[in-house]
């Protein structure tokens, strides 16, 4: 079945730690996205990529970083300049002119 | 500009009520208008969708409701279950940012048997 697998589903980070959190379509969607859930805050966007070797700053993008180097895989790396890290990680994919998100399950980070 | 305010936070409603949450955008540019349904560890799943050439849109027991002059738009659960129980966002896209969407704040809907 094609979806958007997210590994891992918990991840541990101390503090001074870079963590890369993944996540792989095999949709054969071209643009995919990152986003940070906080309770009461909704879906903020991280990053987004449209395109292979292409890639742009959502709304909260200091203190994290991305590659596209595939179609089907977009990494996040939560870099030790993220202050807050704690949260719920979602990554989202859209098909080739189309509308509406697939989402994945989602990794939740924690700063230990 | 590219905000979507949702509202209620939260949501109780009985078996069997109507459950409604309503949102509101500013920029008139959007063009699709999704609702995400979140169970609790889980990803949003895409629960139903309008755009504003139509002011009304029904999918069994879940209806959008669009009031383009407004600028507002709404989900209706009828017959609300207990396994609704879930966080329902509003969400907002428009052709010039491609499919990116802009998320309302969310709405906790719990069901009461």
């Amino acid at each position: 079945d094609g979806g958007i697998t997210q590994s891992p589903k918990y991840l541990f980070r101390k503090e001074g730690q870079n963590v890369t959190l993944s996540c792989e379509q095999n949709l054969n969607h071209d643009a995919m996205y990152w986003y940070r859930q906080d309770p009461g805050q909704g879906l903020r966007l991280i990053y987004y990529s449209q395109i292979v070797n292409d890639f742009q700053k959502g709304d909260i993008a200091e203190g994290y970083s991305v590659s596209r180097e595939k179609k089907e895989s977009f990494p996040l790396t939560v870099t030790s300049a993220q202050k807050n890290p704690t949260a719920f990680y979602l990554c989202a994919s859209t098909p080739p002119g189309g509308y509406g998100y697939t989402f994945g399950s989602g990794t939740r980070l924690t700063v230990v | 500009q590219q905000q979507v305010k949702q509202s209620p936070q939260s949501l109780i409603v009985q078996k069997g009520g109507i459950s409604i949450i309503n949102c509101a955008y500013e920029n008139t540019a959007f063009d699709y208008f999704p609702w995400y349904q979140q169970f609790p560890g889980k990803g949003p799943a895409l629960l139903i969708a309008i755009r504003p050439d139509v002011s009304e849109k029904k999918e069994g027991r879940f209806t959008i409701s669009f009031n383009k002059s407004a600028k507002q738009f709404s989900l209706h659960i009828m017959d609300s279950q207990p396994g609704d129980s879930a966080t329902y966002f509003c969400a907002a896209s428009m052709k010039t940012s491609g499919s990116r969407l802009t998320f309302g704040e969310g709405t906790q809907l719990t069901v009461n048997p």
